[in-house]
């Protein structure tokens, strides 16, 4: 079965660059029929994508998060990370990875979730 | 503000059918891009629901189906449990914001 688990700090500062991993295990990262994202909700707020990359290191990203987003992967971990900069407290969320099938553009499997606090 | 459009609630008793909606544009659902559901209880992972519009993943009861018709979609709930109180949320593709995933706003389920 497989499976993903987002891990990194709870609380980050303003201003500051956040970054998060996501560990799959049961499964191979590098599947040419998925891609693999990351997906945030603040609080009381509703799921926003913030983007996806491919084994091959492809990504796009969501327009409004594309100047502060940087999600890179390593193959030989199995892993893939998210890097979110210049912090705000509007950053405050519940963050999970997924992974995202290439075909229906469906998410199939979520990591928990990890929630991230950006204050001073 | 979300590209796809939910009722932020909708309730109902117990056995009886719901139906979530999300409304799009034709630069997303009404340009043919497949539609999503997710269940999403709180403090847990989301849960793929419906998938290509209307295929269910192994393990979602049939009491779940999906439609898509021009520039919406629906969500269906039959024979309403207490255990089917949660978010729901659906998302699709749009062409129009740089080849994007986009999201509902989320619609809460009540069941009375």
């Amino acid at each position: 079965q497989l499976q993903l688990q987002e891990s990194g700090p709870g609380l980050a500062k303003p201003s500051e660059t956040l970054s998060l991993t996501c560990t799959v295990s049961g499964g191979s990262i590098s599947s040419s029929v998925h891609y693999w994202g990351w997906i945030r909700q603040p609080p009381g707020k509703g799921l926003e994508w913030i983007g996806s990359i491919y084994y091959s290191g492809s990504t796009y990203y969501n327009p409004s998060l594309k100047s502060r987003v940087i999600i890179s992967v390593d193959t030989s971990k199995n892993q893939f990370s998210l890097k979110l900069n210049s912090l705000t407290a509007a950053d405050t969320a519940m963050f999970y990875c997924a992974r995202r099938d290439n075909a229906g553009g469906h998410f199939d499997y979520w990591g928990q979730g990890t929630l991230v606090i950006v204050s001073s | 503000q979300s590209v796809l459009t939910q009722p932020p609630s909708v309730s109902g008793a117990p056995g009886q059918r719901v139906t979530i909606s999300c409304t799009g544009s034709s630069s997303n659902i009404g340009a043919g891009y497949d539609v999503h559901w997710y269940q999403h209880l709180p403090g847990t992972a989301p849960k793929l629901l419906i998938y290509y519009n209307n295929n269910r993943p192994s393990g979602v009861p049939d009491r779940f189906s999906g439609s898509k018709s021009g520039t919406s979609a629906s969500l269906a709930i039959t024979g309403l449990r207490a255990e089917d109180e949660a978010d729901y949320y659906c998302q699709s593709y749009d062409r129009s914001l740089s080849a994007s995933v986009v999201f509902g706003g989320g619609t809460k389920l009540t069941v009375l």
